[in-house]
């Protein structure tokens, strides 16, 4: 398995400010995710962070409004950026550890809370 | 196109009997399925997987769930609930065809076991 932390927690903020989330997982992995879920909803897929590439977006997601880089192979940020009541979310980092293709388990960290007011 | 349903937003079981959470999913090739657990103000918890083999597979805190390829479903089970075990279930699914490597999640089923 893989232990993921989060941080902020939560966090509120102002409309029009931007937020960065950071994600320490506790060993090296091979993918990192990172997905939105808003109040009551399941989740959606944000982007998909490899260390050393530029991050691969899903549709209606941005890289001017959520850019996220991957330093390494333990750590990346989400930044949310010029933010609206509309980005209110919990924000979950997620990971895959190994190679054996659509078989790996994805873990997932604890969720950042964003209130935008 | 690899997609997932949970047909029931809401599950309520009394402590004691048994319970069944639904999924069933579409892919283009094999499926591989999984559950997850979101306890109140929580990431999501991994429950259990189905890659191959035998169509029942265990997993954590006494659940299981069964593959039945002819009906395209992997209904999450236990045999005995507990209330602890009210929480938000999600299903999801990743296709072995293709080099898409992320879950395509449901919509989510509210367990509530009453006391």
């Amino acid at each position: 398995s893989a232990v993921i932390s989060q941080k902020p927690s939560r966090d509120i903020c102002q409309r029009g400010t931007s937020l960065t989330i950071q994600c320490q997982v506790d060993s090296q992995v091979t993918m990192m995710f990172w997905y939105r879920q808003q109040p009551g909803q399941s989740l959606t897929l944000i982007a998909t962070a490899n260390q050393g590439s530029e991050a691969t977006y899903e549709s209606g997601f941005v890289i001017d409004k959520f850019p996220i880089s991957r330093p390494n192979l333990t750590f990346s940020t989400l930044t949310v950026s010029n933010m609206s009541p509309e980005d209110s979310s919990i924000y979950l980092c997620s990971v895959t550890k190994g190679l054996a293709g659509g078989t790996d388990t994805q873990y997932f960290g604890p969720g950042t809370r964003l209130t935008v007011l | 196109a690899q997609s997932v349903a949970q047909p029931e937003d809401q599950v309520n079981v009394a402590e004691g009997n048994p319970l069944t959470v639904k999924c069933t999913y579409s892919v283009s090739g094999n499926p591989y399925l999984f559950w997850y657990v979101q306890y109140p103000n929580r990431g999501l918890q991994f429950l259990l997987k189905y890659i191959t083999g035998d169509n029942l597979v265990k997993g954590s805190y006494g659940f299981e769930a069964e593959f039945n390829k002819s009906q395209t479903s992997f209904h999450l089970k236990k045999p005995s609930a507990l209330v602890s075990d009210s929480a938000l279930y999600f299903c999801a699914v990743r296709d072995n065809v293709g080099s898409a490597r992320q879950l395509t999640f449901g919509s989510g089923t509210q367990l509530t076991v009453l006391p």
